[in-house]
Parts: structure tokens; C-alpha cells; sequence
């Protein structure tokens, strides 16, 4: 079992749409959950952290997170073409100890959105 | 504010050859971190830094592979001999200290080929 799981993708919503993105993790002792975005050829791009049972908003986007199901989730509302990316989970701190600071990534969810 | 850099953008060498990327963090922060992604895998864990200090290095694949942070400013990580297995793209993240935050903002990588 891999250490974080995403949903398998790719992923296509219509214009206007909500995308929903889902990620497991194996460790219960993590403490720290984020969402990147990745453009082709480009860097991941922050776009969301979670650190507590619940929802956090953020714009058109909400992240998830229920720590008794090892779950955390993305979903963007209105979506647009330029949403269209590889979304990347990140675990911080797998292990715990001395890898606090360590990010433990998903393979990423395509998502394209069509006008 | 500058984001976190990162040198060559780019670099082709042949197995046996030594190359040295470079990574500069976002000013003030104190944490560094290095990782890798290798062609059709998720993005992997190298190493972190603590100002001058490394933390944790439970990712650095082997000997090969040398990591410092003169300083506690930039890092450069140095990959003596290159093998063909070491092909893929280097990021450097970096985040500040703050509180309970391990927000980790991403360097644009450094694509690395061996032929």
C-alpha cells in the first residue's frame, strides 16, 4: 500500500462544474496536509494546507480533512479551463520524529476542465 | 518577494560526470528541502535543512548524493558519479519556522539528464 493514494484520474468536469479530488494516507500520526497544482513543465504551486478535522475555504476552493479516516479531499467549485493541472497530496511529517518537515506526495489526479 | 530559485534550469552530462545544482530559498526561511521527481513516479523526499543543520536525510538514495547549506543560505546538492537511474527533476522547497506552518514553497526544479 502506497503511503498516500489519489484517486486515480484523469479527471474531466465541464466548465462551471465542481471537481472533487480525494487522497488517503497511511500514518495516523501526520499532522499536516496540503494540495499543490501543478502546470505542465512547471513547479507544484501551493494552493491549500489543512492542518485540522474539517473544511477550510479558500476562494473557489475547500479542502477536507477527517483524520479518523485517514482522508483528505480538494474540491474546486466553478471550475475553469485554466483549473486544467496535475493536483498533487501531500502528507507532511509520515513517520513522525525527525521527519517532521518531510512532504510525502500522491501520484497526483489529472484534471482537465472543458469548455 | 522572491520565490525560491534554482540552478541550471537544465543540465545534460554523461554517467560518470559530477553536476552540482544549486538552490536559493525564499529570504528569511530557514528550512530547505530537496526532492526528486523521476520520470512516470511521484515526487520523492531527499532531504531537509535546518538553517546549516540537516535535519533528516532518510531520502538521499546514496553516497553519491551529497547535500550542504553553507551558511544556512543557499544549498547545493552534488551528485558524484551520476548514473543513468539519477535522470529527473530536482526541486528545492523551502519554508520559514513560524509557528506550526511547514508550508514548503517550491523552487521551479532542475531538469537533469544522464546519458
Amino acid at each position: 500500500q502506497k503511503e498516500v493514494e489519489q484517486n486515480s484520474g484523469p479527471l474531466s468536469v465541464p466548465e462551471g462544474a465542481i471537481a472533487s479530488l480525494n487522497c488517503t494516507y497511511s500514518d495516523r500520526v501526520s499532522q499536516s496536509f496540503f494540495w499543490y497544482r501543478q502546470y505542465s513543465g512547471k513547479s507544484p504551486e501551493l494552493i491549500m494546507s489543512i492542518y485540522s478535522n474539517g473544511d477550510k475555504e479558500d476562494g473557489r476552493f475547500t479542502a477536507q480533512l477527517n483524520k479518523a479516516s485517514q482522508y483528505v479531499s480538494l474540491l474546486i467549485r466553478d471550475s475553469q479551463p485554466s483549473d486544467s493541472a496535475t493536483y498533487l497530496c501531500a502528507v507532511g511529517g509520515l513517520g513522525g520524529g525527525t521527519s517532521y518537515g518531510k512532504l510525502t506526495f500522491g501520484q497526483g489526479t489529472i484534471l482537465t476542465v472543458h469548455p | 518577494e522572491a520565490g525560491v530559485t534554482q540552478f541550471p534550469s537544465h543540465s545534460v552530462i554523461e554517467k560518470g560526470q559530477t553536476v552540482t545544482l544549486r538552490c536559493d530559498p525564499i529570504s528569511g526561511h530557514d528550512n530547505l528541502y530537496w526532492y526528486r521527481r523521476v520520470m512516470g513516479k511521484e515526487i520523492k523526499f531527499l532531504l531537509h535543512f535546518v538553517k546549516e543543520s540537516k535535519q533528516d536525510e532518510s531520502g538521499m538514495p546514496n553516497n553519491r548524493f551529497l547535500a550542504e547549506r553553507t551558511g544556512g543560505t543557499y544549498s547545493t546538492l552534488k551528485v558524484q558519479p551520476a548514473e543513468l537511474e539519477d535522470s529527473g527533476v530536482y526541486f528545492c522547497a523551502s519554508s520559514s519556522l513560524a509557528g506550526d506552518s511547514y508550508e514548503q514553497y517550491f523552487g521551479p526544479g532542475t531538469r537533469l539528464t544522464v546519458t
